[in-house]
């Protein structure tokens, strides 16, 4: 399966960060559809997943600003993330978390979107 | 939330050489949900090791995970150039969390 994230590279502070992740080559359903960010030079950062279409959990880092959504229909999943400020700068990943049998854990990632949080 | 702390914070050791990485739990973690991933400059993360000692599909043999409750380690024999990365530990217990990665360079 490939993942492919997409969306605006730059937002301004106070505004919406909107991405989407594209998922090719197998189904959206049965597994935990994640964002990830990495805020430059530092660590990996869940901010939250959505499994089965409806079931959401966020880090309650961001619990209240983030939204994630999925789209079976187009077989992609999205990342809100409200009032954003500088410290929301990073590169975010969407990723599949497979939680049973083999390669339990993030066995596919997409490439990586960088967001930069600027007026 | 658990806390992973991972130690060394850089390892500087030379190609051929063998690396030990150590992430430690603030509580127990199931191993079941223990994983490692490669993260080499430019690139997304790499699933290695799943549920603390099996290796992902793909992954050669000379990386080995062990470990249980709150100590793991992930062990590198032989390093190659392409093993010169950062490391990661993450559980998913919720909320979900990473440690804060291990540098492996070049001596």
């Amino acid at each position: 399966v490939q993942l492919q994230e997409s969306g605006p590279g730059l937002v301004k502070p106070s505004e919406t960060l909107s991405l989407k992740c594209s998922v090719s080559g197998g189904s959206i359903s049965g597994y935990y559809w994640t964002w990830i960010r990495q805020s430059p030079g530092k660590g990996l950062e869940w901010i939250g997943y959505i499994y089965y279409g409806d079931t959401t959990t966020y880090n309650p880092s961001v619990r209240g600003r983030a939204t994630i959504s999925v789209d079976t229909s187009k077989n992609d999943f999205s990342l809100k993330l409200s009032s954003v400020t500088a410290a929301d700068t990073a590169v975010y990943f969407c990723a599949r978390l497979n939680v049973a049998g083999k390669d339990r854990g993030f066995d596919s990632w997409g490439q990586g979107a960088l967001v930069t949080v600027s007026s | 939330e658990i806390v992973l702390t991972q130690s060394p914070g850089t390892l500087s050791l030379s190609p051929g050489e063998g690396a030990t990485l150590s992430c430690r739990a603030s509580q127990s973690v199931d191993s079941n949900y223990l994983a490692w991933y490669q993260q080499r400059p430019g690139q997304a993360p790499r699933l290695l090791i799943y549920g603390a000692s099996s290796r992902a599909t793909g992954i050669p043999d000379r990386f080995s995970g062990s470990g249980s409750g709150t100590e793991f380690t992930l062990t590198i024999t032989r390093l190659e150039p392409d093993d010169f990365a950062v490391y990661y530990c993450q559980q998913y217990a919720s909320p979900l969390t990473f440690g804060g990665g291990t540098k492996v360079d070049i001596k």
